[in-house]
């Protein structure tokens, strides 16, 4: 399997413009999270996935940022319009259902580092 | 992370070995989690505790306490590409949402 894969790996873009980062999960992972890591905060979740369908959204930090799942293949985290403070890397990790309760691992993309000038 | 607590930065010798602690509470306890990540790149999994006691995987071995909220990471034979920090992460608020400590940097040095 490839893996999770992220796009763009690096993206520079001004204050004020619209940045999308996407995301492919794991082949029949039906769980999908968005995390960002910064150097204060270490990595937070932003939202997760169930089924394509967002199940927690809690950790979206504002209005400007919205994620969606169209389908089991694809995902997008959007910001717009983007500032400064939003520049960090944002991963994108899948993980099956788990059984009997146990946890799933989550395996990670390589990330986008995004830089808001 | 919310709730889960290990050290910021450790330094150890090539060759020896470290143990990395990590402190959690969190409801609806589900195991801990290891990620290793180097600079620049994605986490990568290393274990997952369940149960009580030792796992042992090569070099790497993870330990939990269930009743103490007290987990570690032992890292034998250290070798220089050892160096990366070391996340543990629990299940929290779902069987699937995993809450992730900020992460302990460990230095091997030569």
């Amino acid at each position: 399997d490839a893996g999770v894969i992220q796009s763009p790996r690096h993206e520079v873009t001004e204050m004020g413009q619209e940045v999308t980062l996407r995301c492919k999960p794991i082949s029949g992972h039906d769980y999908l999270f968005w995390y960002r890591q910064t150097m204060m905060r270490g990595l937070e979740l932003l939202i997760y996935f169930n089924n394509n369908v967002p199940i927690d959204d809690s950790g979206m930090p504002e209005d400007r940022f919205s994620a969606k799942m169209p389908n089991a293949s694809f995902s997008t985290l959007k910001i717009q319009p983007s500032e400064p403070r939003d520049s960090a890397v944002y991963f994108c990790a899948s993980s099956g259902s788990g059984t009997s309760g146990i946890t799933d691992t989550q395996y990670f993309g390589p990330g986008t580092r995004l830089t808001v000038l | 992370g919310q709730n889960i607590d290990q050290p910021t930065e450790m330094t150890a010798t090539e060759g020896a070995i470290v143990q990395i602690n990590c402190t959690y509470q969190t409801s609806g306890f589900n195991g801990l989690f290891w990620y290793q990540q180097h600079a620049g790149e994605a986490p990568t999994f290393l274990s997952y505790n369940v149960l009580d006691g030792l796992e042992e995987k090569g070099r790497f071995s993870s330990f939990l306490s269930r009743s103490k909220g007290y987990s570690y990471l032992l890292l034998k034979e250290l070798q220089m590409k050892d160096s990366a920090s070391y996340l543990c992460a629990a299940p929290r608020g779902g069987y699937q949402k995993v809450t992730f400590g900020t992460g302990t940097k460990l230095q091997v040095i030569p």
